[in-house]
């Protein structure tokens, strides 16, 4: 059975400092891992995904994520946050279950930027 | 244009009313699934498809239906809408292939059930 946890539901920062955005899962198989990011009342965008070729996986708008097989953790970082990175992050796992390619959501992580 | 789309987009209806919310997809996909979306609770898959005819549940299939008779099309029916039915409601779709496909998401249809 595959799982997420995102460790924060609301994450705040000032405009110009990091991101850092965390997210733990478990898996039975092999996984990959993927974040979503949701800008209000707006549909679903995929920042990046992490798919076994290398562990730090860059993304959109400067977005990165690193695989830490031993932490079970895909954390998203962000050097530096710009009021337009205000939105829900989801940090999500799949895997080749039953279930096809079913994604498995965490329940979503509520980024506010500050000036 | 590669697309998922949906209609509605916002849908207001009363208990007991059947309705149907209709998703199409343009890159011949195989797989498709609809998802519902609950503050706090992150995305939940309703119903999945692997392809024409092939359809099963997913993680919280109670109250809906679906059908695919055809490749592009994934449309998700409430024949008896409940309050709790009351969402904003994903369609995406996949290429066969692999997990590490990129799921292509739907705009949303955000139901309120009165």
């Amino acid at each position: 059975a595959q799982s997420v946890t995102q460790l924060d539901s609301h994450v705040s920062v000032s405009e110009g400092t990091p991101v850092l955005l965390r997210c733990n899962y478990s898996s039975s198989y092999s996984p990959s891992l993927f974040w979503y990011v949701q800008h209000p009342n707006k549909g679903l965008q995929l920042l990046l995904k992490y798919t076994s070729a290398a562990t730090l996986v860059k993304g959109i708008n400067g977005f990165e994520a690193e695989f830490k097989k031993s932490e079970t953790s895909f954390h998203l970082t962000k050097p530096s946050a710009h009021m337009s990175d205000a939105a829900e992050y989801f940090c999500v796992v799949s895997d080749n279950s039953n279930s096809g390619y079913a994604l498995n959501f965490g329940k979503g992580t509520s980024l506010l930027v500050t000036p | 244009e590669a697309q998922v789309t949906q209609n509605p987009r916002y849908l207001i209806t009363v208990t007991g009313k059947k309705l149907t919310v209709t998703c199409s997809q343009n890159m011949n996909h195989e797989y498709m699934s609809w998802y519902r979306q609950d503050p706090g609770l992150g995305l939940r898959q309703i119903y999945y498809s692997m392809n024409v005819e092939v359809t099963d549940k997913g993680d919280v299939p109670e109250g809906y239906k679906v059908s695919r008779k055809e490749k592009r099309n994934f449309p998700l029916i409430l024949e008896s809408p409940s309050p709790n039915q009351t969402s904003l409601y994903f369609c995406a779709s996949t290429p066969k292939g692999t997990i590490y496909n990129e799921q292509f998401f739907g705009p949303g249809t955000r139901l309120t059930v009165l």
